[in-house]
């Protein structure tokens, strides 16, 4: 089955809002989170990510936070701008040994004015 | 800034035939990688490549799949006798010790 999967395909919210974005995750394994934005005809950019020995990451204007009890990854973004409209995805390690990711379905952020 | 960056941007083949996405991935990337989108779908892991050799790969890359870094600058991904479900986004992606950096894809279109 699926290992990576989000809550929600679509969440729209006004500009300036905070923005949150869920995914569960199956492995109980899994050591490595990394949070993906795919904009428009683009390639996903990294956002992101988290080691599985912290609960909690903060980036500019980003923060990832990871609950290993329940498997649970979110990503909140603080004052939603326009362009932060795009999919939204988590990603694991395919393997945890290795180096390739495995991503979930996303999260369709529109952010309107 | 650098970039991996993916030629051709759109192709269009017929069902049968063969052909071969390029890639130029960040020049002191260790490990590189190939993924596919299917329209509306998520990002799919196909294969790593790591020391000339590979790595990890998916179920999605069967026979019909093979990878190659013919020189020190570009990874190739061939597709032989393409079939229709084989159309996608296909994204090259690198990386040194951590994040992967992702090029911009290329639309292969098999009609």
């Amino acid at each position: 089955g699926e290992s990576v999967g989000l809550h929600l395909p679509t969440l729209s919210v006004q500009e300036g809002d905070n923005s949150i974005i869920n995914c569960a995750y199956s492995n109980s394994a899994s050591d490595y989170f990394i949070w993906y934005k795919q904009e428009s005809g683009k390639g996903p950019q990294f956002i992101i990510d988290i080691r599985s020995n912290m609960d909690k990451r903060q980036g500019q204007r980003v923060t990832v936070l990871l609950n290993k009890t329940v498997k649970h990854l979110s990503l909140q973004i603080a004052a939603t701008q326009p362009g932060d409209s795009a999919v939204y995805f988590c990603a694991e390690k395919y393997n945890q040994a290795g180096t390739a990711l495995i991503f979930g379905k996303g999260t369709t952020l529109s952010v309107s004015s | 800034e650098p970039e991996v960056t993916q030629t051709p941007s759109h192709q269009v083949t017929q069902m049968g035939q063969e052909v071969i996405l390029r890639c130029v991935p960040i020049s002191n990337h260790l490990y590189f990688y190939w993924y596919r989108q299917i329209l509306g779908q998520k990002v799919e892991f196909l294969v790593s490549f790591y020391n000339n050799e590979i790595s990890e790969k998916s179920e999605i890359f069967d026979d019909q799949f093979s990878v190659e870094r013919p020189d020190g600058s570009n990874f190739t991904l061939k597709i032989r006798s393409t079939k229709l479900e084989d159309s996608a986004m296909y994204f090259c992606a690198s990386s040194r010790d951590g994040e992967a950096f992702f090029g911009q894809g290329t639309r292969l279109t098999v009609v």
